[in-house]
């Protein structure tokens, strides 16, 4: 049971390019979460599943795209890389009355 | 929409020293999360509470619905308790969204 798996751990992106974060788990939540976090600041909202098929924007979605088409699997892409994505990429599973998974988390700069 | 304030934003403390961390909102919540990050950036909950008090080993959480506001008590802190607490409520009523404190970041000195 791995939970949730996040990669890749580390990726420097020059300015202009894309990438796919990848999140997948195993413990058969239907919601799940993307969020950035900027030094000082608290976890951001990117976007968010309720289940397979289903997403919605966070507080922060401009320049990130999702998809859903498994339970198990909630990829994050970014088109474009810009400096201002530079940040700290965590997946979470869990609703607001549940408990919380994180992955491992994902450190990404844009240069 | 919900606001999250936490206090204090930095903690230094010696071991064995008894800690408390504080968390406010402006909402009225059906639970209340505390998450710890260690240095190396892994997120871990700790507790999920709704109502009065939950303790795992060294660890208790409160809550305090009517006056928005739960504490995270450390007893007998340790040099491996270092590490940044983060408080997280509902975004707002209905919504399954949630909204993060900015931490506080403890220290543990031996």
């Amino acid at each position: 049971n791995a939970g949730v798996t996040q990669t890749p751990k580390f990726r420097i992106l020059k300015i202009g390019q894309s990438m796919t974060l990848q999140c997948t788990q195993d413990m058969n939540h239907n919601y799940m979460y993307w969020y950035r976090q900027d030094p000082g600041m608290g976890l951001k909202l990117i976007y968010y599943s309720v289940g397979a098929g289903i997403t919605d924007k966070g507080e922060v979605p401009n320049g990130y795209n999702v998809s859903r088409s498994t339970t198990e699997d909630f990829p994050l892409r970014l088109e474009l890389a810009a400096p201002s994505q530079t940040s700290v990429y965590f997946c979470a599973l869990g609703g607001i009355n549940t408990e919380a998974f994180f992955g491992q988390g994902t450190r990404l700069t844009v240069v | 929409k919900n606001e999250v304030e936490q206090s204090p934003q930095n903690l230094t403390a010696q071991e064995g020293e008894f800690i408390t961390i504080n968390c406010s909102y402006s909402v009225g919540i059906s639970a209340l999360h505390w998450l710890q990050q260690h240095p190396g950036g892994g997120i871990v909950s700790l507790f999920m509470l709704s109502s009065g008090k939950k303790k795992h080993g060294r660890l208790i959480a409160t809550i305090n619905i009517q006056e928005k506001h739960s504490s995270l008590h450390i007893t007998a802190s340790h040099p491996r308790d270092s590490a940044v607490y983060i408080c997280a409520v509902p975004k707002e009523g209905g919504s399954e969204k949630l909204v993060f404190g900015k931490g506080t970041k403890l220290t543990v000195n031996p």
